[in-house]
This record gives C-alpha cells, sequence and structure tokens, in this order.
C-alpha cells in the first residue's frame, strides 16, 4: 500500500516549451502533496506544498509563474514547468502525505531541457 | 529552526561488516526525526522515524537509530552490511512537528558496500 506514480519517469524537451509531470497516489488520498527538486549529488530542496481543491504554497525562490501546481483531486498533482531552459534540468520528486502523516515519496521524474 | 547536518557524505564498508551513518539535528523543541534511503532510479523510501516514543527505533531492512537529546544525534545502524544496502541514506527532521509538515533533509550520505 501507499505507493506514489509519477509520470513521466524521464522527459527530454526543447527549450522555451512547457512540460507537465503528474504524480499520483494510487491506493490512498492525498490532501497534501509536497514537490521537491533534486540536483545531481545534492539534496532535496522543496519547491512547493500543494493542497487539494486551493492553491500552492511555494518556497522562497521559487517563481510559481515557472512552475505551475495543480492539486485537483485527491489523488493527483501536477507540476507544469513553463518555458522551460536548460537550467531547469533537474530531478524532480513528489511526495503524498499517507496514513500516520507520513510522506509516500513517487519515483521521480528527470527532466532534460536541450 | 530545525536543521539536521549528516558528518559523512560519503561512507564505504565491507559487507558483513558494521555500518553507521551519522546524523546530528538542531531544534528548539524535541523534534520527530526520520532515515530515508535513496536507491539508484528509484523513490525515496522510509526506513525508520522517531515520534518521541522509544529512543531507540527499530526500522526495516535491519536498520535501527538511537535518539540522543543529550548528543542531539539521530545516528543510523546496521549490524551487518549487505550489498543491496548501497543506497544513499537521508535524515530529515520536519520543520514543525508531523510529516505533514516540510520536511528538511541533510545533504546525504553515499553508503557503498564492497564485496
Amino acid at each position: 500500500g501507499a505507493v506514489v506514480s509519477q509520470h513521466p519517469s524521464w522527459v527530454i524537451c526543447k527549450s522555451g516549451t512547457s512540460v507537465k509531470i503528474e504524480c499520483r497516489s494510487l491506493d490512498f488520498q492525498a490532501t497534501t502533496m509536497f514537490w521537491y527538486r533534486q540536483f545531481p549529488k545534492q539534496s532535496l530542496m522543496l519547491m512547493a506544498t500543494s493542497n487539494e481543491g486551493s492553491k500552492a504554497t511555494y518556497e522562497q525562490g521559487v517563481e510559481k509563474d515557472k512552475f505551475l501546481i495543480n492539486h485537483a483531486s485527491l489523488t493527483l498533482s501536477t507540476l507544469t514547468v513553463t518555458s522551460a531552459h536548460p537550467e531547469d534540468s533537474s530531478f524532480y520528486i513528489c511526495s503524498a502525505v499517507g496514513s500516520q502523516e507520513t510522506q509516500y515519496f513517487g519515483p521521480g521524474t528527470r527532466l532534460l531541457v536541450l | 529552526a530545525q536543521s539536521v547536518t549528516q558528518l559523512d557524505s560519503h561512507v564505504s564498508v565491507s559487507e558483513g561488516t558494521p555500518v553507521l551513518l551519522r546524523c546530528n539535528y538542531s531544534s528548539s523543541y524535541s523534534p520527530s526525526l526520520f532515515w530515508y534511503v535513496q536507491h539508484p532510479n528509484k523513490g525515496l523510501q522510509l526506513l525508520l522515524k522517531y515520534t518521541s516514543a522509544a529512543t531507540l527505533v527499530k526500522g526495516i531492512n535491519g536498520f535501527e537509530a538511537e535518539f540522543k537529546k543529550s548528543e542531539t544525534s539521530f545516528h543510523l545502524t546496521k549490524p551487518s552490511a549487505h550489498m543491496s544496502d548501497a543506497a544513499e541514506y537521508f535524515c530529515v527532521v520536519p520543520l514543525r512537528g508531523g510529516a505533514t509538515n516540510k520536511l528538511i533533509f541533510g545533504t546525504g550520505t553515499l553508503l557503498a558496500v564492497q564485496p
């Protein structure tokens, strides 16, 4: 139980295009989901908190107009990287809060912007 | 503010020998603490968590950690390393209280297990 999936697992796109990443809780409902970013050989940095039915809360330094988050249902949150640039290339990881207040993490999405 | 410091970026052990991954925390109150493991190209998996109950916490795959308030430490140990333990390990503290709040990750410790 408590499985979180992400789609796609990896994506390559051209600079200037937008990319949507999905995060799904497969066997539980999650009012709260989180989006993280991980650069090579570095730790995870929280980007934003996604709450079902309300606007996401962004961490300081994260551009909300660039990283659009939508949490339209209790099992799905999406992160859209708009007008992607090479510096947006990274590993994006989501988590969903399940029972006993435990965060369950997705397998991550590797984004490469050319 | 809460924070965690992982003292070693890399640890290398031989298969069958003990594992020690060190973590120190800083918090203005008694925190919850977690250890997560990340295998290559896989999602983070919760190894164990401390939530102010027993100070010695047992997790999955034979790992355990001891909360020591006097030393502000939460080191992760395993008596005998297995090749499958090779991965990156993160010590984590919630910003405020439980995991529904923001998680603050340590910088990670990469564990290598030599045959």
